[in-house]
């Protein structure tokens, strides 16, 4: 069965502090996304990487990074966590080339930046 | 202007009802396009992907106009089950969503 896997569910972080998030998908896929999902702005793109160790910047990359050493690992840093980053994180990743198929998420990490 | 933009909603519809959602999307070279679920408090899954003929699953219908790039959704007969926002999904080299469109079906 298809698995993408968030490090944690729940984080609670002081302004300042430096946070990782982490996503680990079992399906050998090429693609994998970083999202945030907030009320009446749905889903906006933070970082992709269509391969290990490459990147793509989406709509608000501003105060994140990413890393991708490994295919199957995809983490998100917030090097100086603020509080407009209190968010819903979700990743994602998607097999191939072509992005015909099923983006398959994983279960999301809410953050709370304090 | 936003990449993909949805009917703010939301819907609250009777069970039976036929109810439609719609999308549009800014690059026209966009490759392929979904509609997605979310359910409340999970993650997004997909219901269905849209095909230039159009396509149908059971009570669900998706259409595309690339000319006018614009999508919808339709469903018939809703059923409370069908509760749940619905977000459209454009790949433009990446997976861009519409803000979603929450819809209620009551008894």
């Amino acid at each position: 069965d298809v698995k993408v896997t968030q490090s944690s569910r729940y984080l609670v972080k002081r302004t300042g502090e430096k946070v990782f998030l982490e996503c680990v998908q079992d399906m050998d896929h090429e693609n994998m996304f970083w999202y945030r999902q907030d009320p009446g702005l749905g889903l906006r793109l933070i970082y992709f990487s269509y391969d290990v160790k490459m990147k793509e910047k989406g709509d608000i990359p501003e105060g994140y990074s990413v890393s991708r050493e490994k295919k199957e690992r995809f983490s998100l840093i917030l090097e100086s966590a603020s509080t407009n980053q209190t968010s819903m994180y979700l990743c994602a990743s998607i097999p191939g080339q072509g992005w015909g198929g099923e983006l398959f998420f994983g279960e999301g990490s809410r953050l709370t930046v304090l | 202007r936003k990449e993909v933009e949805q009917d703010p909603g939301p819907f609250n519809v009777p069970e039976g009802a036929t109810v439609a959602f719609n999308c549009t999307y800014s690059n026209s070279a966009s490759q392929s396009f979904f509609w997605y679920r979310q359910d409340c408090r999970k993650e997004p899954k997909l219901l269905m992907s849209v095909y230039s003929s159009g396509n149908e699953d059971g009570r669900f219908t998706a259409q595309l106009n690339r000319a006018s790039q614009y999508m919808s959704l339709l469903i018939r007969d809703s059923k409370l089950s069908d509760s749940a926002t619905y977000l459209c999904v454009v790949n433009m080299n990446d997976m861009r969503f519409g803000a979603g469109t929450r819809l209620t079906v009551k008894p």
